[in-house]
């Protein structure tokens, strides 16, 4: 199974809002409200941001916000932080009773 | 506080074996399924394969099906990754990650901090 479709890279200036996507399919971020979202500063183990599509966990900021249409889902920071700048993965539960990741968005704050 | 502790890396040639352990605290660790992930230098996450919180479920990537086998000891609050037959490709920073869920892989809350597998000769 191939992995979800991220774009390779998103940039934003400090404040603006930025969204990743997350592309899938009827088997996988269609069938599921299952998507969940995580970042990755450089040298640094992953950090779980969102679950279910929209549920933030427990300490992050409702800067980040997530959604789902159809087989697409996506990942949106409001008000830019340099703090933001890392790498970000999306992932699915999938009908093979498995999980998928996106291949991962560098956000780039400039 | 929730803290995933993995160990048991380091380098191992080609067709050989390697235990991995991720010690749990800081939550009821057989309530949720857990599931471990890899990184290899440079990539994206992989995600390699999820136990229920029972112990009685177990799914796995087709790239480690039937040469890994995840397990847990809940008295223990451990979870293992049993990597046989081991290759090259299996290079990778190995992180293990708790589950929102009880049995299946659906999306994480936490991750430890990773433990290095390097295949080499």
């Amino acid at each position: 199974q191939s992995a979800l479709t991220q774009p390779a890279s998103v940039s934003g200036s400090p404040g603006q809002s930025i969204t990743i996507s997350c592309s899938g399919t009827s088997s996988d971020v269609g069938a599921y409200d299952y998507v969940s979202w995580h970042q990755q500063h450089p040298g640094k183990a992953p950090k779980a941001m969102i679950y279910d599509v929209s549920n933030r966990l427990s300490g992050i900021s409702s800067r980040f916000s997530g959604s789902k249409s159809g087989n697409t889902a996506s990942l949106t920071i409001s008000g830019l932080q340099p703090e933001d700048e890392a790498d970000y993965y999306c992932s699915s539960h999938t009908s093979s009773n498995t999980l998928i990741f996106g291949g991962g968005t560098k956000v780039t704050v400039l | 506080e929730v803290q995933l502790v993995e160990s048991g890396g380091g380098v191992v040639q080609p067709g050989g074996s390697l235990r991995l352990s991720c010690a749990a605290s800081g939550f009821i660790f057989s309530t949720f399924a857990m599931s471990w992930v890899r990184q290899a230098p440079g990539r994206g996450l992989e995600w390699v394969s999820v136990i229920s919180g029972s112990g009685s479920n177990t799914d796995y990537a087709d790239s480690v099906k039937g040469r890994f086998t995840i397990s847990r000891d809940n008295s223990r609050n451990t979870l293992y990754l049993q990597m046989n037959s081991l290759r090259e490709e299996d290079t990778a920073v190995y992180f293990c990650a708790s589950d929102v869920d009880r049995i299946m892989a659906r999306g994480f809350d936490y991750w430890g901090q990773g433990t290095l597998v390097t295949v080499s000769s």
